[in-house]
């Protein structure tokens, strides 16, 4: 069975420049998990899906981040205008409903300069 | 105060020491308890989990969780180099997980 998968692995943009990055969870996955990873530390989450509605993203810094699950399944993560700051690893993981563990994908690694 | 605090180490040991991970943590609403191991440049891989005080061995690893005293701790017996990683402790309270930073462990040949 597949894993998460996300998608690019690496990434290099000059700061205020837009980033997307793309996740596809194991497949019958209802819930989907963007998590922040600076280095030495832990994972932060971002925002959790149930299905296709975002049910917690308090910790989404909404001016310039954005997120959509279209159709409950692939998840996209957007930064506009990208900054400094933002560099590090983004996380995603999935996770079948009341389930004890969630899967996590490789990562995207975001170097903002 | 973080709801769960670890040690971020750096740990050294030889190959074939005992190792002790722990964490901490204050929320009395967690449930269920996991280590994640996280190789350089990789995502966390869950290595075990448990919801109950008590322990729990899986092959060289042994998961040990306190409640009454909020504090989880990983063994591992008979360290091998390929051990050498970041070891995230991570609880779980309804659907939403909280980690700690991550002991990077290092098991020297």
């Amino acid at each position: 069975e597949a894993g998460v998968v996300q998608s690019p692995r690496y990434k290099i943009i000059e700061k205020k420049q837009p980033v997307a990055f793309w996740c596809n969870p194991i497949s019958g996955h209802n819930t989907l998990y963007w998590y922040l990873q600076n280095l030495g530390q832990g994972p932060e989450l971002l925002i959790r899906y149930e299905n296709e509605e975002a049910v917690d993203d308090s910790q989404l810094p909404k001016d310039r981040f954005s997120a959509e699950r279209l159709k409950g399944v692939d998840s996209t993560l957007k930064i506009q205008p990208a900054e400094l700051g933002d560099s590090a690893v983004y996380l995603c993981a999935s996770s079948l409903g009341g389930s004890t563990e969630a899967f996590f994908g490789q990562g995207t690694r975001l170097t903002v300069v | 105060q973080k709801e769960v605090e670890q040690d971020p180490g750096p740990l050294s040991v030889p190959e074939g020491a005992i190792v002790s991970l722990n964490c901490t943590y204050s929320n009395s609403a967690f449930q269920y308890f996991m280590w994640y191991r996280q190789y350089s440049r990789k995502g966390p891989e869950l290595l075990m989990y448990t919801y109950s005080s008590g322990n729990k061995e899986d092959g060289r690893f042994t998961a040990q969780v306190d409640k009454s005293s909020k504090y989880i701790s990983l063994f591992i017996r008979d360290s091998q180099p390929s051990d050498s990683a970041t070891y995230l402790c991570a609880m779980k309270a309804g659907n939403q997980f909280y980690f700690g930073t991550g002991t990077s462990l290092t098991v020297i040949p």
